[in-house]
């Protein structure tokens, strides 16, 4: 059973809509991430949330937006969305100690 | 500079034959953590093995072992005895951690595609 869970799985949606993708972990982790990948490529980090009220760009510049307002929810908000933006998101979260991240199952995103 | 180099695009192996995806990294920090990730074509990311610099055995984790040479920064994935489930890509990742506020950061390199023929 995932301990971390991104919805929707798979979303298609028109030029100019306003799209939130969430992610919700179970674990208590203070750490989450958002990653962008485009198929067969490289994971690109685009924001990432050390704690509640503490929301970061990541290396990849992103016209996307995160909150995180309980510890357990880090929603990612594309205002407008555009053709450009079409790309598979993962979310993740990790502890503070040496390990490493546990990832959600990931939104396919289609911008038509 | 890349900081996780995987120079295989793509691989191939036949079934029930081992396998070695190679991960060279950059890092200047003494404490750092690597990982490998399978990616199916799902999407998910699962979690394979880990390695810490100051380990001093090779991580193992079932079929998978990590070839660690810390000299020469590479922390190859073996897989042994492949099997068709395996086909998917990998992903080395490190985990820099004395570097302040990005110390919880993983960066991940480009991938392999493994292919694994019946």
């Amino acid at each position: 059973e995932a301990d971390i869970y991104q919805t929707p799985r798979y979303l298609v949606i028109g030029t100019g809509k306003k799209i939130t993708l969430e992610c919700s972990q179970t674990m208590g982790h203070d750490k989450m991430y958002w990653y962008q990948q485009d198929p067969g490529m490289e994971l690109h980090l685009i924001h990432y949330s050390y704690g509640v009220n503490s929301t970061e760009k990541g290396d990849l510049s992103s016209e996307s937006t995160v909150s995180r307002i309980r510890t357990e929810h880090f929603p990612l908000t594309l205002e407008s969305a555009r053709p450009s933006h079409t790309s598979q998101y993962l979310c993740a979260s990790s502890e503070a100690t040496r390990g490493g991240y546990t990832f959600g199952s990931g939104t396919r995103l289609t911008v038509v | 500079a890349q900081k996780i180099t995987q120079t295989q695009p793509g691989m191939f192996v036949q079934e029930k034959e081992a396998v070695t995806l190679d991960c060279t990294y950059d890092t200047s920090d003494q404490s750092y953590g690597l990982f490998w990730y399978k990616q199916p074509s799902s999407g998910e990311m699962i979690f394979l093995i880990y390695q810490g610099s100051y380990d001093e055995q090779n991580a193992t984790e079932g079929r998978y072992s990590l070839n660690f040479q810390k000299a020469r920064k590479s922390a190859n994935l073996v897989i042994s005895a492949s099997q068709l489930g395996d086909s998917a890509m990998y992903f080395c990742a490190m985990r820099e951690l004395q570097s302040g506020a990005g110390s919880y950061q993983l960066t991940f390199g480009k991938g392999t595609k493994l292919s694994v023929i019946p």
